[in-house]
């Protein structure tokens, strides 16, 4: 059980255009969910934390008009990342928590891979 | 600020040896501290998470242990196989923030 989806698992784009990512979780519902960046050899880097039905909250430095995040249901949260640029390009990867306890486990997502040309 | 730090960065063994991977953080207040192993262009797959209230955790050939008063952890990999190369990442859920902060990663190669 608790298992995390994301799709898709890799993106190629363009300068300048937007693209969504979903984070699923499939076999359990998510009160939270959590959005990380990791630029290569680099660690896990927190980008956004959502709770269902209310707005993400964002980590410092990062631009919440860039990167929108949606948390409509309980088992779905999306991450689109605006006007894409190069410096944009990463790996992004979901987690998901049952419940909002601090002890709570997070279960990753298998990440997906966002190239800008 | 809580920061964690993993050594080695990365580590080449050969097949059957005994591993031990560290980890620091600098702030004891923690909920608890999870052991996460990432495969090349992957997600991250738990491996372990130790509650603060506990001193360790094992599941099959790895086992991990927790100091919470001196900031540390360790996970040790018993009879290592090629099969475990990968980065292990280690993370703790800060109790000031209340984020998962992750340490930089040791890359482990066990070669057969």
């Amino acid at each position: 059980g608790a298992v995390v989806s994301q799709h898709p698992s890799w993106v190629i784009c363009k300068s300048g255009t937007s693209v969504k990512i979903e984070c699923r979780s499939l076999d359990f519902q998510a009160t939270t969910m959590f959005w990380y960046r990791q630029f290569p050899k680099q660690s896990l880097m927190l980008m956004a934390t959502s709770n269902e039905g209310s707005k993400a909250t964002y980590e410092q430095g990062v631009e919440k008009d860039k990167f929108l995040i949606n948390h409509a249901s309980l088992t779905l949260s999306t991450l689109t990342v605006t006007s894409a640029h190069p410096e944009d390009s990463s790996f992004y990867i979901c987690s998901a928590s049952r419940g909002g306890l601090s002890t709570d486990t997070q279960y990753f997502g298998p990440g997906t891979r966002l190239t800008v040309l | 600020k809580q920061e964690v730090t993993q050594i080695p960065a990365a580590l080449s063994v050969p097949e059957g040896e005994n591993l031990v991977l560290n980890c620091s953080f600098t702030d004891s207040a923690i909920y608890n501290l999870q052991w996460f192993r990432q495969d090349p262009g992957k997600g991250l797959t738990s491996l372990l998470l130790i509650q603060s209230s506990q001193r360790e955790q094992t599941s099959g050939r790895l086992n991990a242990s927790l100091d919470k008063s001196s900031g540390r952890s360790t996970l040790y990999i018993a009879a290592s196989q090629p099969g475990d190369s990968a980065t292990y990442l280690c993370a703790v859920r800060d109790y000031n923030t209340d984020k998962l902060i992750f340490g930089t990663g040791t890359r482990l190669q066990v070669f057969p």
